[in-house]
């Protein structure tokens, strides 16, 4: 079985402060990792992927992947109220694409 | 803009009932997918189907089948619901653009299905 495991929430950090979202993955064959925000009754809306080792950034948001140790993270700079959101982790890089979501972290900014 | 339309935000069913969740993508997307949402678990894969008539069972298929006769509509099916498929019905579409732009997906909005 295929999984994605995520850091057990939730996280609660204060406004202007790092947010810091953690996940590993069990299936080496993965290629590909997303990261999804699903606020409170919507649905979840994609706001980063990597595929490469290292860092990748977009504007406040940066993403690591380090496949050696099949761990991926999510780092939310400057973070805002706004941000407050459930963050899903998610493997790909299988046909089809299919995914395997984590469980979610629940993030919360207070002001 | 993407859009996948859910027929349903709430739906309320007593077991035993034969359920259908519709979802329709306008955007020619190939791949289209059912996922069920439950606190703690996060999404978990029911099935998916790559093309018209195509289908392939996910991670949790048991007590559900679909049907995918047009390329915009994907069903999915719970012949006889039972209290345990209560949950948020998730259905996405995305397009093999070519290496990770065809894994981006596009989720519709939901569908919190009661079963009593």
């Amino acid at each position: 079985q295929k999984e994605v495991e995520q850091n057990s929430g939730p996280l609660s950090v204060p406004e202007g402060a790092i947010a810091s979202l953690n996940c590993t993955y069990s299936d080496r064959g993965s290629q590909s990792f997303f990261w999804y925000r699903q606020y409170s009754g919507k649905s979840p809306e994609l706001i980063m992927f990597i595929y490469s080792n290292g860092d990748k950034e977009d504007g406040r948001f940066t993403a690591q992947l380090n496949k050696a140790s099949q761990y991926v993270s999510l780092l939310i700079r400057d973070s805002q109220p706004s941000d407050s959101a459930t963050y899903l982790c998610a493997a790909g890089g299988t046909s089809y694409g299919k995914l395997t979501f984590g469980q979610g972290t629940i993030l919360t900014v207070h002001p | 803009d993407v859009k996948v339309t859910q027929s349903s935000r709430y739906l309320v069913k007593r077991t035993g009932e034969k359920v259908f969740l519709e979802c329709v993508q306008d955007m020619d997307h190939e791949n289209m997918f059912w996922y069920r949402q439950d606190p703690g678990l996060g999404l978990r894969l029911i099935y998916f189907s790559y093309d018209v008539k195509m289908k392939e069972k996910g991670d949790i298929p048991e007590g559900y089948s679909v049907s995918r006769e047009k390329k915009e509509r994907f069903s999915l099916i719970l012949e006889s619901a039972s209290t345990n498929q209560t949950s948020m019905y998730l259905c996405a579409s995305s397009t093999p653009e070519g290496g990770i732009l065809g894994e981006k997906l596009f989720f519709g909005s939901g569908t919190q299905l009661s079963v009593l």
